[in-house]
């Protein structure tokens, strides 16, 4: 089984909707990351959150938020989703009581397309 | 502020050639890790090595190598010997180095394409 799961992992909706991205983990990390993927642009990062009581905005937050409902999940979601926002979105989980806290794992993806 | 330049977007090359995808970066911390990633077509992100500011040591696994030069900001993957498997999108990337950073920095990506 994955470590790190996303649902859904494709998703087609239209501009103006409410979209809710979830991510699971079952790592026992306390650092959990969202990210985007764009062509030619890599990955960029829009959330993280390093415990359950702990949000940070990244490179790219305008237009989303995100919900650190317990340790293990991590859910992102897009308010009124605009076309612009189509992309792959990752999830990914870090340890920071170990010494490679900084490696990252990443999720399976979520192709996100809004019409 | 930190940033990673992958210049090459494509590279195709003929099975059994080296390949050598470049990376470049820029931190004003002394401390920092550099990472690799494979992404291939499936799209998963696959983690290929990490890499300390203070460990400059060449590292090999297999086909794969990796030469790191501070003097340089550089630290370019090898591919030893190309297969058709190692298509994939490959992206460098950088972590600040302090302990709350843990924010990666990945660059544009570097799409490597080995044909028969």
């Amino acid at each position: 089984d994955a470590d790190v799961t996303q649902t859904p992992r494709n998703r087609i909706t239209k501009t103006g909707k409410r979209i809710m991205l979830e991510c699971s983990q079952t790592k026992g990390h306390d650092r959990m990351y969202w990210y985007r993927q764009d062509p030619g642009l890599g990955l960029r990062l829009i959330y993280y959150s390093f415990d359950v009581k702990d949000i940070n905005k990244g490179e790219i937050s305008d237009g989303y938020s995100v919900s650190r409902q317990a340790q293990a999940k991590f859910s992102l979601s897009l308010e009124s989703a605009i076309p612009n926002q189509t992309a792959l979105y990752f999830c990914a989980t870090s340890d920071s009581g170990t010494a490679s806290y900084n490696e990252q794992f990443f999720g399976p993806g979520t192709r996100l397309t809004v019409l | 502020a930190q940033k990673v330049t992958q210049a090459q977007t494509e590279i195709s090359v003929v099975e059994k050639e080296d390949v050598t995808l470049d990376c470049v970066y820029e931190t004003r911390d002394t401390t920092y890790y550099l990472f690799w990633y494979k992404q291939p077509p499936s799209g998963e992100l696959v983690f290929l090595i990490r890499r300390n500011s203070f460990d400059e040591q060449n590292e090999i696994s297999g086909r794969y190598s990796w030469n790191f030069q501070k003097s340089t900001s550089s630290f370019n993957f090898t591919i030893t010997a190309s297969q058709v498997v190692d298509s994939a999108v490959y992206f460098c990337a950088l972590m600040g180095g302090s302990g709350t950073a843990s924010k990666l920095t990945f660059g544009t990506g570097t799409r490597l394409q080995v044909t028969l």
